[in-house]
């Protein structure tokens, strides 16, 4: 089976443009979460979506939004981005909502000039 | 506000030998707490999940206990090997709410084995 798939690998955006990043889901599994990751730090929650619903929600400003689709993949977008939002972005999957172990995609590195 | 350190940003031991890491937390009591690696430019890979009524789990060469009254994890790796050589993140979470893609990772601890 296919892991979780993310696209594109690499972006490279200019300050004020938006950028929309794509998860797919390993097949099965209904949750989909993103996670920005900046050099040296863990990696830190942005959204959660199960069964197409918003399920949490981390400290990030407007400018991000999520949306997951009828076959669960999922999409985030970032509007007027900053250079501050150059980081990896990671797409997590899992079977159900909770208490379980997420399966992590290879991320999208964003580059922000 | 809920805190998580990770003992060292980076940890050098040799092959053979057996790498601690340890995981701190502060401000809340996870129901469980897991344990996962990352290679540079790649997303982490689960590796033990221990929940709070368990005091050891192992699999393979790798051990991870959970003390709550310490409010603390430990990480083992015996025999270690190049191939270990990765950042390892720790996650206590809490089960409640079905929010569990909700994760709150440390910083990471740098493992490099040297042969």
């Amino acid at each position: 089976d296919a892991g979780v798939t993310q696209s594109p690998t690499h972006l490279i955006k200019t300050r004020g443009q938006h950028v929309t990043l794509r998860c797919s889901p390993i097949s099965g599994h209904k949750s989909v979460s993103w996670y920005q990751q900046v050099l040296g730090q863990g990696p830190q929650f942005i959204f959660q979506y199960y069964e197409k619903e918003e399920r949490g929600r981390g400290n990030f400003p407007d400018r991000f939004s999520a949306r997951q689709f009828p076959n669960y993949s999922s999409e985030l977008n970032v509007n007027a981005l900053l250079l501050g939002d150059s980081a990896l972005y990671l797409c997590a999957s899992s079977r159900l909502g909770g208490g379980e172990k997420l399966f992590f995609g290879s991320g999208t590195q964003l580059s922000v000039l | 506000s809920q805190k998580i350190e990770q003992n060292s940003e980076a940890l050098n031991i040799q092959e053979g030998k057996t790498a601690t890491l340890t995981c701190n937390y502060t401000n809340y009591s996870p129901a469980y707490l897991q344990w996962y690696r990352q290679d540079p430019g790649r997303g982490p890979v689960f590796l033990l999940l221990i929940r709070e009524n368990e005091k050891e789990k192992r699999k393979e060469r790798l051990k991870v206990t959970f003390d709550t009254t310490l409010k603390q994890s430990l990480f083992h790796i015996t025999a270690s090997q190049p191939a270990d050589s990765a950042t390892y993140l720790c996650a206590p979470s809490n089960d409640s709410g079905g929010s569990q893609g909700n994760l709150i990772f440390g910083k990471g601890t740098k493992l490099s084995v040297k042969p």
